[in-house]
């Protein structure tokens, strides 16, 4: 398997641009969880699906961040309006279900974000 | 809240030297608690998952413990390798979602 993948991996945008993020997470996996990460904050959930269904969204800072889980194998991140604040690098993970004991999460390479 | 904590958040050691690596966390009622290493401009990789029912994680020169009741885990790596040098982190799940809260990670550099 290819593994967790995501695009574009870096983004360079101006404020006020909206920004889309994409996830194809591993086949078979039933969650997929949306981080994002800076030097400040550490690694933060964003919000996190289970078998395409929104789950947890109390991560997301504010309503201009929605992610969206159309089918098993995509997702995206979508930020509009960005502003320079929303630099950093964005992580998406799947896992085969979400909460099992055993089981991992495997993350992909990120998305670096910087809104100038 | 459950809470994270990295101590020390860089550490510099020669190569072969044994190293611990700790995570302390306040709640001690988590569900499981995971190891992972992340190299610069990279995604996270697992190193180790312990379930709450589990003391210890051994994976080659890896091994995990982990101690629910002080809110600890240690992270030994034995014989350290410059291909060892990564940030580490440990990260907590406190129920059945799937949610991981994160340390700061601890950044390893092993010298030749």
């Amino acid at each position: 398997d290819a593994g967790v993948i995501q695009s574009p991996r870096h983004e360079v945008t101006e404020m006020g641009q909206e920004v889309t993020l994409r996830c194809k997470p591993i086949s078979g996996h039933n969650s997929l969880f949306w981080y994002r990460q800076t030097m400040m904050r550490g690694l933060e959930l964003l919000i996190y699906f289970n078998n395409n269904v929104p789950i947890d969204d109390s991560g997301m800072p504010e309503d201009r961040f929605s992610a969206k889980m159309p089918n098993a194998s995509f997702s995206t991140l979508k930020i509009q309006p960005s502003e320079p604040r929303d630099s950093a690098v964005y992580f998406c993970a799947s896992s085969l279900r979400a909460g099992g004991p055993a089981d991992t999460q495997y993350f992909g390479p990120g998305t670096r974000l910087t809104v100038l | 809240k459950q809470e994270v904590t990295q101590i020390p958040a860089a550490l510099s050691v020669p190569e072969g030297e044994n190293l611990v690596l700790n995570c302390s966390f306040t709640d001690s009622a988590i569900y499981n608690l995971q190891w992972f290493r992340q190299d610069p401009g990279k995604g996270l990789t697992s190193l180790l998952l312990i379930q709450s029912s589990q003391r210890e994680q051994t994976s080659g020169r890896l091994n995990a413990s982990l101690d629910k009741s002080s809110g600890r885990s240690t992270l030994y790596i034995a014989a350290s390798q410059p291909g060892d040098s990564a940030t580490y982190l440990c990260a907590v799940s406190s129920s059945n979602t799937g949610k991981l809260i994160f340390g700061q990670g601890t950044t390893l550099q092993v010298k030749p």
